[in-house]
């Protein structure tokens, strides 16, 4: 099964900001919104982004999403150790009628 | 708030079957599809399929076509994920979540539930 393409790693010190990129196609990213979850170890993922830049209600506003033609962004300014976690993208695809994650990316906060 | 909680954890053998759930509180039952995530250890996200509980309309990735079967029973908010014979690359954690429906992705969702199958 094919995968947005993210960077499997990246780390920052707190108050650092971060960005961790999620790479697709016109048939996901492209035409569809995007997502963002925050997996802390040993836990269930957590929605952190919708609908390519929208936050639920509870997430701060130290996370914040990007998009721009097939690719898209999550960024975390004043970086906190609490946000040491993996951090998967997701889109629906159009072509596998199902929704694509990303590979997950290991934020480590040194 | 809406919650979705999952059965407990499983160990099981190969060959034998299993049906895990997930219930739904906090929201009508026909305002969202319920999406399932399969996660095997120290892997990422999977999509396995999602099913809208209001008439059972059910839509599989197709890694997992034919592999599970995903169901629900509208009048106690809960959908099932299904195996008629498990096999050891089954052992994985399992979610499952509410979606806006077909063109969305995943919202909130259940604790997980942990299938060990071994011999």
């Amino acid at each position: 099964q094919s995968v947005l393409t993210q960077p499997p790693s990246a780390s920052g010190t707190p108050g650092q900001r971060v960005t961790i990129s999620c790479s697709g196609s016109s048939s996901n990213i492209g035409n569809n919104y995007v997502y963002w979850y925050q997996q802390l170890p040993g836990t269930a993922p957590k929605l952190l982004i919708y609908r390519d830049n929208q936050r639920p209600s509870g997430v701060p506003d130290r996370f914040s999403g990007s998009k721009s033609g097939t690719s898209a962004s999550l960024a975390i300014s004043g970086l906190r150790s609490e946000d040491e976690a993996d951090y998967y993208c997701a889109a629906w695809d159009d072509s596998l009628s199902g929704v694509l994650f990303g590979g997950g990316t290991k934020l480590t906060v040194l | 708030e809406v919650q979705l909680v999952q059965s407990g954890a499983e160990v099981k053998k190969p060959g034998e079957s299993l049906k895990i759930s997930c219930k739904g509180s906090g929201y009508r039952v026909t305002r969202f599809w319920i999406g399932w995530v399969r996660q095997m250890p120290g892997k990422g996200l999977e999509w396995m399929g999602i099913i809208y509980p209001g008439d059972s309309d059910t839509r599989y990735s197709p890694s997992f076509q034919g592999q599970v079967t995903i169901s629900a029973d509208k009048s106690i908010s809960t959908a099932y994920l299904q195996w008629d014979s498990l096999e050891a690359s089954d052992t994985a954690f399992y979610y499952c979540a509410t979606v806006d429906g077909p063109g969305d992705s995943a919202d909130s969702w259940g604790q997980g539930t942990l299938v060990t199958v071994s011999s």
